[in-house]
């Protein structure tokens, strides 16, 4: 069966600082990936979807951003943490040609 | 501009009653609904979907209507249980969008003993 790891679980950062979060899929080839924010109180934003190895794609300019550098993994990354990067961060999977998207137990991020 | 809404931020329920969600969209030409359940510092679990050429698709308590012409779909949840309280998220995709989905910002349910 499939799993999806999100690591670490929850994270404090000082603004400013370097952000790096990880995201593997077992069980599966060539999945699409997601990289998601749920601000508190609101909805899911989708940050960045990757179909393949070194395929991203951009969905909100911000400070972030995303690689993939093997078929089952994806990283998220900054360079400067912002106060308004604070969130909860959700990696999600989907088989090819499938809607339903499995979600990790995401990564708790503040930016103090 | 919100393409997906769930217009009730909360919604409070007996136990063993009918719990009812529901979402509004703007988009015409989205073809498939989802929805998905979220407990606190989880991910949210998929639940039940419908493809916009059916009207109803039923999975055990949980039911989820799609009136297309009202652009309205509902999740009924019957009877609830104390296990349902969670946060519920609707979501879209449109055709030919690389199965990418829209969300609604969610609505929590509360369930009461």
């Amino acid at each position: 069966s499939q799993t999806i790891h999100q690591w670490p679980a929850t994270l404090v950062q000082p603004v400013g600082s370097p952000l790096s979060l990880e995201c593997t899929v077992e069980g599966t080839s060539n999945p699409n990936l997601y990289w998601y924010r749920q601000a508190a109180g609101r909805g899911l934003q989708l940050l960045f979807y990757s179909v393949g190895i070194g395929q991203i794609s951009s969905e909100v300019p911000q400070n972030l951003s995303a690689s993939r550098p093997q078929d089952r993994q994806f990283i998220l990354s900054s360079k400067k943490l912002l106060l308004s990067d604070s969130g909860f961060y959700l990696c999600a999977w989907t088989p090819n040609f499938s809607y339903e998207q499995y979600f990790g137990p995401g990564t708790r991020l503040t930016v103090t | 501009d919100q393409q997906v809404k769930q217009n009730s931020p909360s919604l409070s329920v007996q136990e063993g009653r009918i719990s009812i969600l529901n979402c509004d969209y703007t988009n015409s030409m989205f073809d498939y609904f989802l929805w998905y359940k979220k407990y606190p510092a989880e991910g949210p679990t998929f639940l039940i979907s419908i493809s916009s050429i059916k009207d109803k698709n039923e999975d055990g308590r949980f039911t989820v209507f799609l009136n297309k012409s009202a652009k309205h779909l509902s999740l009924h949840i019957v009877p609830s249980q104390p296990g349902d309280s969670a946060v519920y998220f609707c979501a879209a995709s449109e055709v030919d969008s690389n199965y990418q989905l829209i969300w609604g910002a969610g609505t929590k349910l509360i369930i009461k003993p």
